[in-house]
């Protein structure tokens, strides 16, 4: 079992839905972070956080680390959004590099 | 200001040559990762650097792939006698200390894709 699971894997949704990323880890953790991958390849740090809910902008980030569950929500879709979401965490013990969750694949139609 | 770096974008080799990749970190930046992210799966670690301790291996696939960081600043990702699995995107990310002295967010490069014929 991967230490990181992503859900669901493939996400496809229509323009100003409310979209909703889960991911469950089964490690301890210092920080968790999302990141977002479009497809050109390129990697963006959507957030990074250690407990409690961050938002910028349309994106929110919550984690729940009793349950050791994050979610990513994105309010008001957009074609723009569509990308492939990543979760990551940093185990407790190690020094940051990150253990990554396979992605969610986001597609929002116009 | 400037992000993170890599080169080439793109490079294609035959298999069994040597492949070096460099990675310029965000400046002031202690912290560098190297990941993989291997076509169909997800990412993986393989190398880290935090100032001038010795750096995590721990994720280095074999013998063959190796790393150093010069300076604490530039990194080279080197993998000898490339094999067609070693085909993937290779990413560096960098990160700073935080005013807590917690490690910050990692910045990632562009990534180099690296094709193994």
């Amino acid at each position: 079992k991967n230490e990181v699971e992503q859900s669901p894997q493939n996400l496809t949704a229509q323009e100003g839905e409310f979209i909703t990323i889960n991911c469950s880890y089964s490690v301890g953790i210092s920080a968790l972070h999302w990141l977002q991958q479009h497809p050109g390849g390129g990697i963006v740090s959507l957030f990074m956080l250690s407990s409690g809910k961050k938002k910028h902008g349309r994106l929110i980030a919550t984690i729940n680390i009793q349950e050791k569950h994050s979610s990513l929500h994105i309010t008001a879709s957009h074609p723009r959004d569509s990308a492939v979401y990543i979760c990551a965490v940093a185990r407790i013990q190690g020094a940051q590099k990150l253990v990554f969750g396979q992605g969610t694949r986001l597609t929002i139609n116009p | 200001g400037a992000g993170v770096s890599q080169s080439p974008s793109n490079k294609v080799t035959e298999k069994g040559k040597d492949v070096e990749l460099r990675c310029d970190p965000i400046s002031g930046h202690t912290a560098l990762y190297w990941y993989r992210q291997s076509l169909g799966q997800g990412l993986e670690f393989l190398i880290y650097f935090q100032g001038n301790s010795a750096p995590d291996k721990s994720g280095l696939p074999s013998d063959r792939f190796s790393a150093e960081r010069t300076g604490g600043s530039v990194s080279t990702l080197t993998i000898q006698r490339t094999q067609q699995e070693d085909s993937a995107v290779y990413l560096c990310a960098s990160s700073s200390l935080g005013t807590s002295g917690r490690r910050d967010e990692q910045y990632f490069g562009p990534g180099t894709r690296l094709t193994v014929t």
